[in-house]
């Protein structure tokens, strides 16, 4: 099946850094990739859309400037968390389609990045 | 009322039992349906796959989808403790890119 590589799976860093996260689609081509954020005992969270050679679509309330996505080839997306404050620990996940990104294929999920920051 | 509901739990019940699922949604122009299961720390994994409404089986597991009442079902026969895990549903419409999750139902399989 296809396969979402996320990498690292944890990042403790500290007030004021700044923070990469890499989502690689392993067996497959992704013109698409979103990114969730997930804090405990809460449902994934749709933070932005990764197009790939294109601007970002980001949801409603996430900080563009705070959440930066570059989606430079059609298997890989970056999300950088900068100037990271411990409110943005939480559990990063990415996620592709294979083909068409429309509803009518499921997204896959990498493993997820566990931040913290202190 | 939130898009998609679904009950956090949690669920516990004994090895062997049939495990029952549930979400209801509101947005009618849903139609596309899935079932995720995520281990703790894990990203969430793709169990079940529907469109429209109807019923599909792949072993133990059972996915149920009633457009008409807006609720979806995951049924697990015979659960195993290694089927103690977080089960997301997930839902979006034919143009939809992004999909819509319930908050998840906690489950534990006791030996």
């Amino acid at each position: 099946g296809a396969v979402v590589s996320q990498h690292p799976s944890w990042v403790i860093c500290k007030s004021g850094t700044s923070v990469k996260i890499e989502c690689r689609s392993l067996d497959f081509q992704a013109t698409t990739m979103f990114w969730y954020r997930q804090f405990p005992k809460q449902s994934l969270m749709l933070m932005a859309t990764s197009n790939e050679g294109s601007k970002a679509t980001y949801e409603q309330g996430v900080e563009k400037d705070k959440f930066l996505i570059n989606h430079a080839s059609l298997t890989l997306s970056t999300l950088t968390v900068t100037s990271a404050h411990p409110e943005d620990s939480s559990f990063y996940i990415c996620s592709a389609r294979v083909g068409a990104d429309r509803g009518n294929s499921p997204l896959h999920f990498g493993n997820g990045t566990r931040l913290t920051v202190t | 009322q939130k898009e998609v509901e679904q009950d956090p739990g949690p669920l516990s019940v004994p090895e062997g039992a049939i495990v029952s699922l549930n979400c209801t949604y509101s947005n009618s122009a849903f139609q596309y349906f899935m079932w995720y299961r995520q281990y703790s720390r894990k990203g969430p994994e793709l169990l079940m796959y529907t469109y429209s409404s109807g019923n599909k089986e792949d072993g133990r597991f059972t996915a149920q989808v009633d457009k008409s009442s807006k609720y979806i079902s995951l049924f697990i026969r015979d659960s195993q403790p290694s089927d103690s895990a977080t089960y997301l549903c997930a839902m979006s419409g034919r143009s939809q890119g992004n999909l819509i999750f319930g908050k998840g139902t906690k489950l534990s399989v006791k030996p």
